[in-house]
């Protein structure tokens, strides 16, 4: 079964430079995450979608990201512009949907952003 | 408001040595923990949970966790260190009310001395 894909695995860019990162998720995963993991702390959800619908986004800087997740299936997150604070690792997680049970996430390797 | 402590960022132990990684954790219901690892360059995988069944979790790889819900706390454990161990352990917590909600730990990178 192939795991969640994540590209790029590295991005380095200019600060005020928009980027966008793209996540495949494990086949028939209703429920996809995007977390960010500054160097040196655990990773902290960004946003949480449910098929095509989000579900929590309260941590999102929404001035300057964005996510979508077309179709239900694969999910891009952008950053524009960018800044220094945003150099982080940035995972993305799947997993199936059951209301009653915990839903073991699965986890991409991650994109590496550095912003200069 | 749920939470979850780390004592100490980095751990090293000798290869063949008892691996021990402290978790504390804050929760007002009953808590779903986890231990989840992560090697360099990897994403995260989930080492073992605790879901309110028994206290004594074992996981992949050797490790085996406890849940002390007096002590508030869910230290990892492997009696063997093996130098592939090596890697960045998080703590994490979510509960029954939001099971998807997982709130992560700052992590303990594990050295492991030949």
């Amino acid at each position: 079964e192939a795991g969640v894909a994540q590209s790029p695995r590295y991005k380095i860019i200019e600060k005020r430079q928009s980027v966008a990162f793209w996540c495949n998720p494990i086949s028939g995963h209703a429920t996809l995450y995007w977390y960010q993991q500054i160097l040196g702390q655990g990773p902290k959800l960004l946003i949480q979608f449910q098929n095509n619908g989000v579900v929590d986004d309260s941590q999102l800087p929404k001035d300057r990201f964005s996510a979508e997740r077309l179709k239900g299936v694969d999910s891009t997150l952008k950053i524009q512009p960018a800044k220094l604070e945003d150099s982080a690792v940035y995972l993305c997680a799947s997993s199936l949907w059951r209301s009653d049970t915990y839903n073991e996430q699965f986890f991409g390797p991650g994109t590496r952003l550095t912003v200069l | 408001a749920q939470s979850v402590t780390q004592l100490g960022s980095h751990v090293s132990v000798s290869e063949g040595a008892l691996v021990l990684l402290r978790c504390n954790y804050s929760s007002s219901v009953p808590p779903y923990l986890f231990w989840y690892v992560q090697y360099p360059n990897q994403g995260l995988q989930l080492l073992l949970k605790y879901t309110s069944a028994a206290t004594l979790v074992k996981g992949i790889n050797g490790f085996e966790a406890e849940f002390k819900k007096s002590e508030t706390s869910f230290h990892l454990t492997k009696p063997s260190a093996h130098m592939s161990d090596a890697a960045e352990y998080f703590c994490a917590v979510s509960d029954k009310t939001s099971y998807d909600k997982v709130i992560f730990g700052p992590g303990t990178s594990l050295s492991v001395i030949p």
